[in-house]
């Protein structure tokens, strides 16, 4: 069964960093496209970042600059790390598996919530 | 940035109604476009992708049309388990998605 399993959200000031792990099963994460998109009440649904079959990878300019994607294949695991963070990169965040070569959400996680507030 | 925007922003209707949800690109997106579904307290489902094919699994009363910059969901008979928020996404420039429908119970 394909699944995907977010952790490491949690409460932090602004300016912190957090680092999101989401481990996958059922699938290699090298072999398919693989992205983070969050989750607000006010904003609804925004793409963050995608990391491609080959290794690239592509941010939102809403984060460009101050968060990473990357993975690891041994661990067949997903990450994102986030530093800076600001009141406004509050959500719930998802880890999602692309469809194929399309940057698409075909899996989703359950989600993890991120709280930045002093 | 593309942008979505989604009509209507609510839809009141009875099972075993017909759904028809608008979605609609501030620039053409081709056929680059998909639909999802969410329910309350559950991370969204892909539906449709590239404009109206179904997703693994996904009911054949689901389906979905357009091109260029607009694009309908339709519902043909709406089920119990049909009640809950749709959004657009497109992915022709970066990722994006619309502001989302919800299909509530009149």
């Amino acid at each position: 069964e394909v699944q995907l399993v977010e952790s490491g959200g949690g409460l932090i000031q602004p300016g912190g960093s957090l680092r999101l792990s989401c481990a996958a099963s059922g699938f290699i994460v090298g072999n398919d496209y693989m992205g983070w998109v969050r989750q607000t009440q006010e904003k609804g649904l925004e793409w963050v970042s995608i990391i491609y079959s080959g290794g690239g990878a592509n941010y939102a300019d809403s984060v460009k600059g101050r968060f990473i994607i990357s993975r690891d294949i041994s661990k067949n695991t997903l990450y994102f790390q986030m530093n800076s963070l600001r009141v406004e990169d509050s959500a719930v965040y998802y880890c999602v598996r692309g469809l194929g070569a399309r940057p698409l959400a075909g899996v989703w996680g359950q989600g993890t919530t991120v709280t930045v507030s002093s | 940035e593309i942008v979505l925007t989604q009509s209507p922003a609510t839809l009141s209707l009875s099972p075993g109604e017909r759904a028809t949800l608008s979605c609609r690109a501030s620039q053409s997106v081709n056929s680059y476009l998909a639909w999802y579904q969410q329910k309350p307290g559950q991370a969204p489902r892909l539906l449709i992708y590239d404009a109206s094919n179904r997703a693994s699994g996904i009911p054949a009363r689901f389906s979905g049309s357009g091109s260029g910059t607009d694009f309908t969901l339709t519902i043909s008979s709406l089920e119990p388990e049909d009640f809950a928020v749709y959004y657009c996404q497109q992915r022709s420039n970066w990722q994006t998605f619309g502001q989302g429908t919800k299909v509530e119970i009149k």
